[in-house]
């Protein structure tokens, strides 16, 4: 596609549940990048993908948070046991080496 | 340990007065920097990005930055703001050897009549 392409936009979920957040990042893009924005906050690290090394997961608030990319291309951030504190943007950006990022427009997750 | 640090969390400035948006950065080798803009309720766009040259870059919307090794800055410029540019600002940064891209907090900004 011609952007980073985020799903769902919009995700609504009971506290206790697991969620999957999709991120499809531009073709031949070698690096990916998945940030948390609460409402009216910054960017918050989360996890760093790049080519076939092995990931940058520092970023992870929790145990809960996991993330994987597969065949160097799509990525899934998994949520499990989701709380009310989960709840923000969740914003994916790819990249190539040296190059800007590109951001998705965002995955708006909510946690009732 | 690779930072970056936007130290003004909110500026007010008013519309048509000048505006500086502070960008330091902790790096050991080469920077390369970027400004993003984020609108309310729209994505992040790129500003402007600085990778080596001349050290004072143009960007959209009238923006410049300029990159400053001697100070570890990178600050937003622009001569005359207009409401439209009320938003929030990120700044980032890479290097030649670790591209990962290392974000700001971002600074939100004001503009009044």
């Amino acid at each position: 596609g011609a952007g980073v392409s985020q799903s769902p936009s919009n995700k609504v979920t009971e506290k206790g549940k697991d969620v999957e957040l999709r991120c499809d990042p531009i073709s031949g893009h070698t690096a990916l990048y998945w940030y948390r924005q609460s409402l009216g906050q910054g960017l918050e690290f989360l996890i760093y993908f790049q080519g076939n090394s092995a990931p940058d997961k520092s970023g992870l608030p929790s145990d809960r948070f996991s993330a994987e990319r597969t065949g160097g291309s799509v990525s899934t951030l998994t949520i499990q046991r989701t709380q009310q504190e989960d709840s923000a943007v969740y914003l994916c950006a790819s990249s190539i080496d040296r190059g800007e990022a590109f951001f998705g427009q965002g995955t708006r997750l909510t946690v009732v | 340990a690779q930072s970056v640090t936007q130290p003004d969390i909110h500026i007010t400035v008013s519309e048509g007065a000048s505006l500086e948006l502070r960008c330091n950065y902790s790096y050991g080798a080469t920077p390369y920097l970027f400004w993003y803009v984020q609108s309310p309720g729209q994505g992040l766009q790129l500003l402007l990005k600085y990778f080596s040259g001349d050290t004072l870059v143009q960007g959209i919307k009238g923006f410049e930055a300029e990159f400053k090794r001697s100070q570890s800055s990178f600050n937003l410029r622009k001569p005359s703001v207009h409401w439209s540019d009320a938003a929030e600002y990120f700044c980032a940064v890479g290097s030649f050897g670790n591209e990962k891209l290392t974000f700001g907090t971002g600074t939100r900004l004001t503009i009044i009549p």
